[in-house]
C-alpha cells in the first residue's frame, strides 16, 4: 500500500515552453501531496503543500506563478512549471500523506528529472 | 544552524560492519522523525519513523531518538554492499513539512 506514482519520469524540453508534471496516489487519498526538487549532490527542498481542493502553500522564494500546481482530486496533484528555463532543470519529487497506517508519514514518488535546453 | 544537520561523509564501512548515522535537529518541539534512503538517481525510500526516546529496530535497522540531545541515529548492522546510498534525515515541523538534512552518503565495501 501507499504507493505514489509520477508522470513523466523524464521530460526533456525547449526553453520558454511550458511542462506539466502528475503525481498520483495509487492506493490511498491524499489528503495533502507535497512538491520538492533536488539539485544534484544536494538534499530536497521543499516548494510547496497542497490540500486537495485549496490553494498551494508555497515556501519562501517559490515563484508561485512560475509552479503552478493544482491538487483537484484526493488522489491527483499537478506541477507546471511555466516558461522554463535551463536553471529550472532538476529532479522534482512529490509525495503524500494520508495512506493506511500513518497520516503522519510521507510516502515519495518515484520522481521526474526536468531538462531544459 | 541549519535546522537539520548531518555528517554528508562519504562513510565509508566494509560489508558485515555496523554503519552508524547520525543526525541532530534544532526545533525542540519536534515530535515526529524519519529516515529515508536515495539511491543515486532515485526518489527517498521510507526506512523508519521514530517519535518516541529510545530505540526502534526493524530487522538490521535501529533507529535511536534522544530528545533532550536533539538527537537522531541510525544503526545498521551487517551492512550490505546494497546499503550503499545516500541516507536522509527529516524533521517533522508543523503543518506536515518535512525538513531533510543533507544527507550522508554511505558506502559499503565487499
Amino acid at each position: 500500500g501507499a504507493v505514489v506514482s509520477q508522470h513523466p519520469s523524464r521530460v526533456i524540453c525547449k526553453s520558454g515552453t511550458s511542462v506539466k508534471i502528475e503525481c498520483r496516489s495509487l492506493d490511498f487519498q491524499a489528503t495533502t501531496m507535497f512538491w520538492y526538487r533536488q539539485f544534484p549532490k544536494q538534499s530536497l527542498m521543499l516548494m510547496a503543500t497542497s490540500n486537495e481542493g485549496s490553494k498551494a502553500t508555497y515556501e519562501q522564494g517559490v515563484e508561485k506563478d512560475k509552479f503552478l500546481i493544482n491538487h483537484a482530486s484526493l488522489t491527483l496533484s499537478t506541477l507546471t512549471v511555466t516558461s522554463a528555463h535551463p536553471e529550472d532543470s532538476s529532479f522534482y519529487i512529490c509525495s503524500a500523506t494520508g495512506g493506511a497506517g500513518s497520516t503522519d508519514t510521507q510516502y515519495f514518488g518515484p520522481g521526474t528529472r526536468l531538462t531544459v535546453l | 544552524q541549519k535546522e537539520v544537520e548531518q555528517n554528508s561523509g562519504p562513510l565509508s564501512v566494509p560489508e558485515g560492519a555496523i554503519a552508524s548515522l547520525n543526525c541532530t535537529y534544532s526545533d525542540r518541539g519536534s515530535q515526529s522523525f524519519f529516515w529515508y534512503r536515495q539511491y543515486s538517481g532515485k526518489s527517498p525510500e521510507l526506512i523508519m519513523s521514530i517519535y518516541s526516546n529510545g530505540d526502534k529496530e526493524d530487522g538490521r535497522f535501529t533507529a535511536q531518538l534522544n530528545k533532550a540531545s536533539q538527537y537522531v541515529s541510525l544503526l545498521i548492522r551487517d551492512s550490505q554492499p546494497s546499503d550503499s546510498a545516500t541516507y536522509l534525515c527529516a524533521v517533522k515541523r508543523q503543518g506536515g513539512k518535512l525538513i531533510f538534512g543533507q544527507g550522508t552518503e554511505l558506502s559499503v565495501k565487499p
